[in-house]
């Protein structure tokens, strides 16, 4: 069964504290591993997409990198904005319509 | 980014109405939309898939005459909650893919309550 897990559940850091969240999963062929953030009441915004092991992106303070069994969120220097929720998503192989199976989330506090 | 816009925002009804929500893709043409629900700290759940022109394809336990999703052109989809009940409440979120394009773009949700 594919299946996402993402930890820590909850994180808080201090302004400027460095961390990683971690996107575990198991699918049967990836199609693509998606970040997003979702805000309080709010829809998840899109981040990154990442396809195959070895890639990696950037988008200011965040990094994401993949390799065959997992993902990794960097979060460099974070400020209080970057507080939110982060989700992680898989697309599989077999999937042509684009349906997303995502994990938990990560609850992210930053603080001043 | 693309946008995706959905409406109400919010709204409250009695338990036994119906209650319709609508999904747009505003710069872009949405082969494929997707409904899901959210429930209070808990990760989004996918409730069904919808294609333009054709039925829905709902996910296992997701009652889909309680759950109608119409599908009617290439920039909006629609999903109305039959006799809602309090159980029903929850928010709601849909996402829009165009053809060709491995990015899903989210709506910003919508809350309902059931009274």
């Amino acid at each position: 069964e594919d299946q996402v897990t993402q930890s820590p559940e909850a994180l808080r850091l201090q302004e400027g504290e460095s961390s990683s969240l971690n996107c575990s999963y198991t699918v049967s062929g990836l199609r693509g591993l998606f970040w997003y953030r979702q805000d309080p009441g709010k829809g998840p915004e899109f981040l990154f997409t990442l396809y195959s092991a070895g890639e990696e992106k950037e988008k200011e303070r965040l990094k994401a990198t993949l390799t065959k069994k997992e993902s990794f969120l960097h979060i460099t220097a974070p400020k209080p904005e970057d507080s939110a929720t982060y989700l992680c998503a898989v697309q599989a192989a077999s999937s042509n319509t684009g349906k997303l199976i995502f994990g938990q989330g990560t609850t992210l506090q930053v603080k001043p | 980014g693309a946008v995706v816009s959905q409406h109400p925002s919010w709204v409250i009804c009695k338990s036994g109405t119906s209650v319709k929500i609508e999904c747009r893709s505003l710069d872009f043409q949405a082969t494929t939309m997707f409904w899901y629900r959210q429930f209070p700290k808990q990760s989004l759940m996918l409730m069904a898939t919808s294609n333009e022109g054709s039925k829905a394809t709902y996910e296992q336990g997701v009652e889909k005459d309680k759950f109608l999703i119409n599908h009617a052109s290439l920039t909006l989809s629609t999903l109305t909650v039959t006799s809602a009940h309090p159980e029903d409440s929850s928010f709601y979120i849909c996402s829009a893919r165009g053809a060709g394009g491995e990015e899903l773009f989210f709506g910003e949700g919508s809350r309902l309550t059931v009274l």
